[in-house]
This record gives structure tokens, C-alpha cells and sequence, in this order.
């Protein structure tokens, strides 16, 4: 068990510039989250997958947010045209229950 | 929707106690806990869930009043290591955790 993984850790992006981050869940976890989270705050559901079948989208995310989970393994989160309030880390978390969340170390991304 | 925590920071001394709390608006199937370190992901603390079913850290204790929507987080006997960031999260019965703004516990030693 390696734990929750995501990729890049850190990116740095131009405003309209498009950047997609990827998920390495806990082998096995049906179950993944994806979270935004600002300064000073808790995080923000972004969506959900159970396995492959993404169940559930926030509707604060605008349609510029689009996730993937193929075949129920990694997961990717692209967003496009990127603004600078899209400045944020972005957290992935997987679960093979609805109970506890193994959250990974984040992407913290700067749109500039 | 998103529940209210209070207080809002805390700051103690190494042994003593403090209580977090969180407020819902709405009716919850499950309440969550997490702490997260600055600079580090959140941790998993415990859930409580209708009906008084928990799961969690055996140093960690909590209760769940369903009918007051309200969940309270007890640490005792503090230590250094409890320093950081607690959120709520609480959860309607549809998977989606919505989390609080947190509470900052500080201890000094």
C-alpha cells in the first residue's frame, strides 16, 4: 500500500492555458474523490467515481472541469481555459467504503 | 450547506482538553473528522453515522446528535502532535462530504 499519489505536485500555468492532473489511487479503492481546496479553507467537492461511473459533479464546477477514471484505475482532472481564481490545490482522495478518505498530497496549482 | 465550526481557532497548553464543534443545516446521514498539517493532506479521524455507529482512532472521541444536526470533537490530555487544522465534513446520505472551514488548534508546550 503506497498510498494516494497525483501528479504533477506543483504547476504553474498561464491564464488560459489548459493543464490536466492526474490520480493514483490505493489499489483496489473503488471509490475516488476529487477536492479543491484555498487557503484558509476546508475542501470543496469537486466530483466522485465509483469505479469507472463518475456519480456525482459539483454544480459549482463550471464546464471548464472535466474528470476521467478509465477502466476504475487512475483518475484524470483536466481543467480548461484556465482563470487565475483556479489557483488552488487540488486533492485526490480514494476510499474503498463511504467511510474514511486516504487523501494524496495534492497538486497546488498557480494560474498566472 | 456547508456546516459551521466553532471556535474558529484554539490555542492550549500540553495536557489540557478542548471541544470542537460543527453545526448542520441539514438533515445528515454521517459526520466526518479530519486533521490536516500545514503543508500535508487530511487525515482521517473518525466518522459517526445515524444510528450511533463510529469508526475511528481509539484516542479520539466524538459524539453525533442526529436530531440537533450537531457533532462535537473531545481531545484530552493534549499533546504537541494534535497541532493543526480539524474540519468537519458532514454527509446527507449521497457520498458527498461537504467540509467546514476548519478549526486551528495550536498547543504549546
Amino acid at each position: 500500500d503506497t498510498g494516494v499519489s497525483q501528479n504533477p505536485r506543483h504547476k504553474i500555468t498561464k491564464r488560459g492555458q489548459n493543464v490536466t492532473f492526474r490520480c493514483d489511487p490505493i489499489s483496489e479503492h473503488n471509490r475516488l474523490y476529487w477536492y479543491r481546496q484555498t487557503l484558509g479553507q476546508g475542501p470543496e467537492f469537486l466530483t466522485y467515481f465509483q469505479n469507472e461511473a463518475q456519480l456525482e459533479k459539483s454544480r459549482l464546477l463550471s464546464d471548464r472541469f472535466s474528470a476521467e477514471r478509465p477502466k476504475g484505475s487512475f483518475s484524470t482532472l483536466e481543467i480548461q481555459r484556465t482563470e487565475q481564481g483556479d489557483s488552488a490545490m487540488y486533492l485526490c482522495a480514494s476510499s474503498p467504503t463511504p467511510y474514511e478518505q486516504y487523501f494524496g498530497p495534492g497538486t497546488r496549482l498557480t494560474v498566472t | 450547506q456547508q456546516p459551521v465550526q466553532s471556535p474558529q481557532a484554539v490555542i492550549l497548553r500540553e495536557g489540557e482538553d478542548a471541544v470542537i464543534n460543527c453545526s448542520s443545516s441539514k438533515a445528515l446521514y454521517s459526520v466526518h473528522w479530519y486533521r490536516q498539517k500545514h503543508g500535508e493532506a487530511p487525515v482521517f479521524l473518525m466518522i459517526l453515522l445515524k444510528g450511533g455507529e463510529q469508526k475511528g482512532h481509539d484516542k479520539i472521541s466524538a459524539s453525533f446528535n442526529e436530531k440537533k444536526q450537531q457533532s462535537s470533537l473531545y481531545l484530552t490530555a493534549s499533546q504537541l502532535s494534535y497541532s493543526g487544522t480539524y474540519f468537519c465534513g458532514t454527509e446527507s446520505g449521497d457520498d458527498k462530504i461537504i467540509f467546514g472551514k476548519g478549526t486551528r488548534l495550536h498547543i504549546l508546550p
